[in-house]
């Protein structure tokens, strides 16, 4: 069983560029959470999605970042018209759901770079 | 969410058991108590879970005292590959996680 893919695992963008950051739950996995960390620091929640659903943003800065977890194909994290201070790894991870031992499987994160 | 506590870094060696103590003094009642560990330029992943008194798995145990408003992580005979960052969360069951700034581990050898 193949774990959390994300890629690219590298993204350099210039400033006013566009980033998209991909991620493929584990199979059978139906909810995908976004994390950003910045260096020295732990990660930070930004999304909480299920299929076509967004369920908490609570954590999504509220212009340029936007997230989607299509019925088909991965989790989007797109960050538009990028800034240096989005510079961080950002992280993807999925659960199954439901009640139960609340474990997140991690992604290798994705290393995005703002020149 | 319950605000966790936690020493920023501790050294030890090769061999040894390391505690590693989180304070939640603001636990609520549908909270759980798990551990993270993260290598370098890699994801958390997940090392145990609790709710209360003591847990245990191939990895490590979890102490929690009746009050619930700490825990400790247990890890015995440590190597140089548990140099990581171990991160204490609480939380309800389903949902995001609330990471704090971990404990930097450093094993040598």
């Amino acid at each position: 069983n193949a774990g959390v893919m994300q890629n690219p695992r590298h993204l350099v963008r210039r400033r006013g560029q566009e980033a998209r950051l991909r991620c493929s739950p584990m199979k059978g996995h139906s909810h995908v959470y976004w994390y950003r960390q910045l260096p020295e620091e732990g990660l930070k929640f930004m999304v909480y999605l299920q299929k076509e659903n967004i369920i908490d943003e609570s954590g999504m800065p509220k212009e340029r970042f936007s997230a989607e977890f299509p019925k088909e194909g991965p989790s989007i994290l797109r960050i538009q018209q990028v800034v240096r201070g989005d510079s961080a790894a950002y992280f993807c991870a999925s659960s199954p759901g439901g009640r139960g031992i609340y474990e997140q499987y991690f992604g290798p994160g994705t290393r995005l770079t703002v020149t | 969410l319950a605000k966790t506590t936690q020493p920023i870094s501790m050294d030890s060696y090769e061999g040894q058991e390391v505690n590693i103590t989180c304070s939640h003094n603001n636990i609520a009642t549908n909270d759980y108590i798990t551990w993270y560990q993260q290598f370098p330029s890699q994801g958390p992943r997940f090392i145990i879970q609790g709710y209360k008194t003591k847990v245990t798995n191939e990895v490590a145990s979890l102490f929690i005292p009746a009050d619930r408003k700490s825990s400790t992580l247990s890890l015995p005979r440590v190597s140089l590959s548990d140099t990581a960052v171990y991160y204490c969360l609480v939380g309800p069951n389903t949902d995001k996680l609330i990471f704090g700034t971990g404990t930097r581990l450093q094993v040598f050898p």
